[in-house]
């Protein structure tokens, strides 16, 4: 079961926008709205803020969305703030399995 | 407040069998959800290990099926997980997780290291 493919990190200044990619097929991310989003702070378990492409949990700030073309779903974070510091990880369900991403560190300088 | 807490031993030998059971409070496993595993070796990403619907039906990541069963204890309010022959290459954190029912795990425990060593 190969992973979708996410950069390995993305780094921006405290108020800036950043953008992680997550690519898959048309088996997974190509196929309804079966992309979900985690965050995971260092030492801690993930936690779901983004699911069905674009839905987010109640609780998860506006500043996360959500968003798909193709078979490239996107996360982004606008107004970044250094509590984003953490891994994320897309996801997606492809015959009947979940499949993660490569994770993606982001870093607020 | 629906909550998930993973137990059992964080130590196994080869060739052992893992065994971590996940108490649920603040819902009932007979309700409408999934429940299922996740691992994260050291360093590594994420790895679906499989899940379970409320009525008993498993459903198990073809890359360790062979060796996993997911089961659920109704009078307890728990489910668990079974990994056979292990091996150095299955130590990882374990969470036990929820999905509504609608591809993604909306709940996550707080997770488990287990080793496998002699």
């Amino acid at each position: 079961q190969s992973a979708l493919t996410q950069p390995p990190s993305v780094s921006g200044s405290p108020g800036q926008s950043v953008t992680i990619s997550c690519t898959g097929t048309s088996s997974d991310v190509g196929t309804d709205n079966r992309v979900s989003w985690y965050q995971q702070p260092p030492g801690t378990a993930p936690k779901v803020i983004i699911y069905e492409v674009t839905k987010r949990p109640s609780g998860v700030p506006d500043r996360f969305s959500g968003s798909k073309s193709g078979y490239t779903a996107s996360l982004t974070i606008s107004g970044l703030q250094a509590e984003d510091e953490a891994d994320y990880y897309c996801s997606s369900y492809r015959s009947s399995t979940y499949v993660f991403g490569t994770g993606t560190k982001v870093t607020v300088l | 407040q629906v909550q998930l807490q993973e137990s059992g031993p964080g130590l196994v030998k080869p060739s052992g069998t893992l065994s971590l059971t996940c108490a649920v409070s603040g819902y009932s496993i007979s309700s409408s959800a999934f429940w299922g595993w996740v691992r994260q070796p050291p360093g590594k990403v994420l790895e679906w290990i499989g899940e379970i619907s409320h009525g008993g039906t498993p459903n198990y990541n073809p890359s360790l099926k062979s060796r996993v069963t997911i089961s659920l204890d109704r009078s307890k309010n728990e489910f668990s997980l079974e990994l056979r022959s292990v091996t150095a290459a299955d130590t990882a954190v374990y969470y036990c997780v929820r999905s509504p029912g609608w591809y993604y795990l909306d709940l996550w425990g707080r997770g488990t290291l287990v080793t496998v060593s002699s």
